[in-house]
């Protein structure tokens, strides 16, 4: 069974610095597909980035990048220049690409960005 | 992305009455729906695959006559708990999902309380 962990229960930056959330994960599969979501105080999932595991290339959105390293199954996600908008718990997520697509989540860390 | 709606937003009950959750996909005929479930401070585990027209997948360690799942049409899935106790209180998700790029649309969420 795929497994995901999030080492970073909470982290918390000044507004606009870098900040770097870290996740591991275990898979036997070869291909599959990575993600982080955003889960803000109103509690309502939104898609921050996605990755599919053949492509080497990392996924980036605006001021989303991630750090895919297939290898050592690490898949971190960086975020620059904060916003206080980016506050909320941030979920990594593994999605195996043949027969159910149901995601396996880390425990989540809480992202604060203060003023 | 698709749009996801959830009903209700917030329910409470006693202990003991059954309370259904429906799900809806708005704007996407959803063949696969998935319900999770959220501790406070935990992250979403997943309690069951919806698949219309046909009996629901459930993970290891929920039980299906407590937690009746019924999807009858590409737009509609209901969560129903069947004599609620209080150690159900929790946020229920739901989420269609996922298409070709496995991204899955997640509803707003329910929060069941149970006095």
């Amino acid at each position: 069974a795929q497994t995901v962990t999030q080492s970073q229960p909470e982290m918390s930056v000044q507004e606009a610095e870098t900040v770097t959330l870290s996740c591991t994960y275990d898979t036997s599969e070869n291909n599959y597909y990575l993600f982080w979501y955003k889960q803000p105080p109103s509690r309502q999932m939104i898609l921050v980035i996605r990755q599919e595991a053949y492509k080497q290339q990392n996924a980036t959105e605006n001021r989303f990048s991630v750090n895919f390293q297939k290898a050592a199954k690490s898949f971190s996600l960086k975020i620059s220049d904060s916003q206080l908008g980016d506050t909320a718990m941030y979920f990594c997520a593994f999605s195996q690409i043949q027969g159910a697509q149901k995601l396996v989540f880390g425990q989540g860390t809480r992202l604060t960005i203060n003023p | 992305g698709a749009v996801v709606s959830q009903h209700p937003s917030r329910v409470i009950c006693k202990s003991g009455t059954s309370v259904k959750i429906e799900c809806r996909s708005l704007d996407f005929q959803a063949t696969t729906m998935f319900w999770y479930r959220q501790f406070p401070k935990q992250s979403l585990m997943l309690m069951a695959t919806s698949n219309e027209g046909s009996k629901a997948t459930y993970e290891q360690g929920v039980e299906k006559d407590k937690f009746l799942i019924n999807h009858a049409s590409l737009t509609l899935s209901t969560l129903t708990v069947t004599s609620a106790h209080p150690e159900d209180s929790s946020f229920y998700i739901c989420s269609e999902g996922g298409g070709a790029s496995h991204e899955q649309f997640f509803g707003p969420g329910t929060r069941l309380t149970v006095l």
